[in-house]
């Protein structure tokens, strides 16, 4: 089974804190995608990769970043975290030339 | 350019009753249609997909068919159990470029004993 981990479900931070959240794929894809989803609001991509070092923007990359330094492990951060960016965070990873996204659990993240 | 609208929700049924939850898009071209599921919880899962006109994806009971005429994919289940209670969200890809979905808001399903 694929398997899609991310490395916390709860979290709380601060207006202002730089904000790690990690997610790991374990069955070599290629792809990898940050959402946040939001009551009302659906799923919104962040950013995407399709390679190792490769990034795309998605539809609100604003006030994020990632990095993808190895195949399997995506990273999503927020740089200055603020209260509009309280969200349910999902990672999702995608064989290159299939259809299926396999998502994580997701991260619920709290900013005060 | 490409958009997917669903039925807004919450949707509440009693057990063994009838589900449509309507599904309609735009896209260029002959895009790929999926329905996802999110139990309580979870991350989204893949429930179904249709790759071409005509097509009918199906799983777990839940059925959808892709409908270019007119433009649909509407997802329906005969008789549903407290067990389907969960987010549903449709979703298509165009062709190219599947590495990128294009999501509607999602309908959330409450089935009742």
């Amino acid at each position: 089974d694929v398997k899609v981990t991310q490395s916390s479900r709860y979290l709380v931070k601060r207006t202002g804190e730089k904000v790690f959240l990690e997610c790991v794929q374990d069955m070599d894809h290629e792809n990898m995608f940050w959402y946040r989803q939001d009551p009302g609001l659906g799923l919104r991509l962040i950013y995407f990769s399709y390679d190792v070092k490769m990034k795309e923007k998605g539809d609100i990359p604003e006030g994020y970043s990632v990095s993808r330094e190895k195949k399997e492990r995506f990273s999503l951060i927020l740089e200055s975290a603020s209260t509009n960016q309280t969200s349910m965070y999902l990672c999702a990873s995608l064989r290159q030339g299939t259809y299926e996204q396999y998502f994580g659990p997701g991260t619920r993240l709290t900013v005060t | 350019g490409n958009s997917v609208t669903q039925m807004e929700g919450p949707v509440t049924l009693s057990e063994e009753a009838f589900l449509t939850i309507n599904c309609t898009y735009t896209a260029t071209g002959y895009p790929s249609l999926f329905w996802y599921v999110q139990y309580p919880g979870e991350g989204l899962q893949l429930l179904l997909k249709a790759t071409k006109a005509d097509d009918k994806g199906s799983n777990k009971g839940f059925e959808a068919t892709y409908r270019k005429e007119t433009t649909s994919f509407h997802l329906e289940k005969g008789s549903v159990q407290v067990s389907d209670s969960a987010v549903y969200f449709c979703a298509l890809t165009n062709a190219g470029n599947n590495r990128k979905l294009i999501w509607g808001l999602g309908t959330s399903l409450a089935v009742n004993p």
